[in-house]
């Protein structure tokens, strides 16, 4: 079974650019998510989704960070315009926690954004 | 969310000698998760513990959950080179509607020297 496939795998940008992440999850796995990992620092959430639902995205900065997930399978993170400070590895994650019981998390590789 | 507290943030062992990673909440959990990262890889899950006072053991690791659900541990017995890398813990807290939040503590990072 295939598990979780994120693209690209590395992004090197200027600031001002906009750059897009894409996750594909471990198919039937309802809920997914978006993590970013700075260095030497465990994941934050960025926002969650039940199916094409984001239940979860308070910690989504709004004014430059988008997402979507539509038709529940596949989602897109989006950064724009993109700063220094949002060099991390952006890491997608899904499980098949159904919404109320908390599963395990099965990550992807992680795509490694550098803003110069 | 209410971020787990591990400690420590580093250890340097030599091959051989056991590790101990301390997870503490100041509220109690759920469940709390393990996970490990390779340098330069993703997480990966370890284990889940759900019960109060639980302990479940992984060949030459230990997991323990505490009596009160606010602290965990992981143990593992004499490391090996192919233990290295980073212990996260994550807890899981209710937060309302029927969903879960899942929050990454900032992780253990172990050396093994051979």
């Amino acid at each position: 079974e295939a598990g979780v496939v994120q693209s690209p795998r590395y992004k090197i940008i200027e600031k001002k650019q906009p750059v897009a992440f894409w996750c594909n999850p471990i198919s039937g796995h309802n809920t997914l998510y978006w993590y970013r990992q700075n260095l030497g620092q465990g994941p934050e959430l960025l926002i969650r989704y039940e199916n094409e639902e984001a239940v979860d995205d308070s910690q989504l900065p709004k004014d430059r960070f988008s997402a979507e997930r539509l038709k529940g399978v596949d989602s897109t993170l989006k950064i724009q315009p993109a700063e220094l400070g949002d060099s991390a590895v952006y890491l997608c994650a899904s499980s098949n926690a159904n919404g109320r019981a908390q599963g395990e998390l099965f990550f992807g590789e992680g795509s490694r954004l550098t803003v110069l | 969310g209410q971020q787990v507290m591990q400690i420590p943030q580093y250890q340097h062992v030599q091959e051989g000698e056991d590790f101990t990673t301390y997870c503490n909440s100041s509220t109690t959990l759920s469940n709390i998760q393990w996970y490990k990262q390779r340098p330069g890889g993703h997480p990966v899950f370890l284990i889940q513990l759900v019960k109060s006072g639980e302990v479940k053991k992984q060949k030459r690791l230990t997991f323990q959950f505490g009596e009160a659900k606010k602290n965990s541990s992981l143990h593992i017995t004499a490391t090996q080179t192919t233990d290295v890398g980073t212990y996260f813990c994550a807890e899981t807290q209710y937060s309302g509607a029927g969903s879960y939040q899942l929050t990454f503590g900032k992780g253990t990072k172990l050396s093994v020297i051979p």
